[in-house]
């Protein structure tokens, strides 16, 4: 059973470029987190999602962030016209119910340039 | 704000000693607890899970809860040099899981 698969691992974009980063759950899990983490610091909860639906997303900032987890494919987390605050660890992690432990994958390192 | 706080270390302690890591949470609504261990530019990784008060047993680690207290702690025993690492404490309400700071455990031999 594959874990949580996130790509790519890094990621180096231009100002005012995109950035958009994939999540795979583990299999038969349906809810997926994304956080964000800075060096030296913890995880910042970013946003929630179930399948097709965006559940809580309080820790998003509301411009040039979104998210999304179809019905069919990886979870996205997009960043358009990034800045160079924007350079994290982004991770996202998976759990099988709402009430569980959630696991987390490699984690895409963005890198503003 | 519901917060989870840590004292963020970094916490020293010599190889087979018991490292004792410590965690508070704000939101009494919290049902679900967990430890997380990451290594220098590495993803979290779950060591424990802990629902209800009392103690949980794991091999070397141990967690406790205390609800009443709102206090979540992890005991690492016979500490070894690999057990370095920053331990993030996770408090979870339906699909809110919020993590401290983190602590940052060196363990020297």
């Amino acid at each position: 059973n594959a874990g949580v698969m996130q790509n790519p691992r890094h990621l180096v974009r231009r100002r005012g470029q995109e950035a958009r980063l994939r999540c795979s759950p583990m299999k038969g899990h349906s809810h997926v987190y994304w956080y964000r983490q800075l060096p030296e610091e913890g995880l910042k909860f970013m946003v929630y999602l179930q399948k097709e639906n965006i559940i809580d997303e309080s820790g998003m900032p509301k411009e040039r962030f979104s998210a999304e987890f179809p019905k069919e494919g990886p979870s996205i987390l997009r960043i358009q016209q990034v800045v160079r605050g924007d350079s994290a660890a982004y991770f996202c992690a998976s759990s099988p119910r709402v009430d569980t432990e959630a696991f987390f994958g490699q984690g895409t390192r963005l890198t503003v340039v | 704000q519901k917060e989870v706080e840590q004292n963020s270390g970094p916490l020293s302690v010599p190889e087979g000693a018991i490292a004792s890591l410590n965690c508070t949470y704000s939101d009494r609504g919290s049902q679900s607890f967990f430890w997380y261990r990451q290594y220098s530019g590495k993803s979290p990784e779950l060591i424990m899970s802990i629902y209800s008060n009392g103690d949980k047993e794991d091999g070397r680690f141990t967690a406790q809860l205390n609800k009443a207290s709102q206090y979540v702690s992890l005991l690492i025993r016979d500490s070894q040099p690999s057990d370095s690492a920053t331990y993030l404490c996770a408090a979870k309400r339906n699909n809110d899981m919020r993590f401290g700071a983190g602590t940052r455990l060196t363990v020297k031999p």
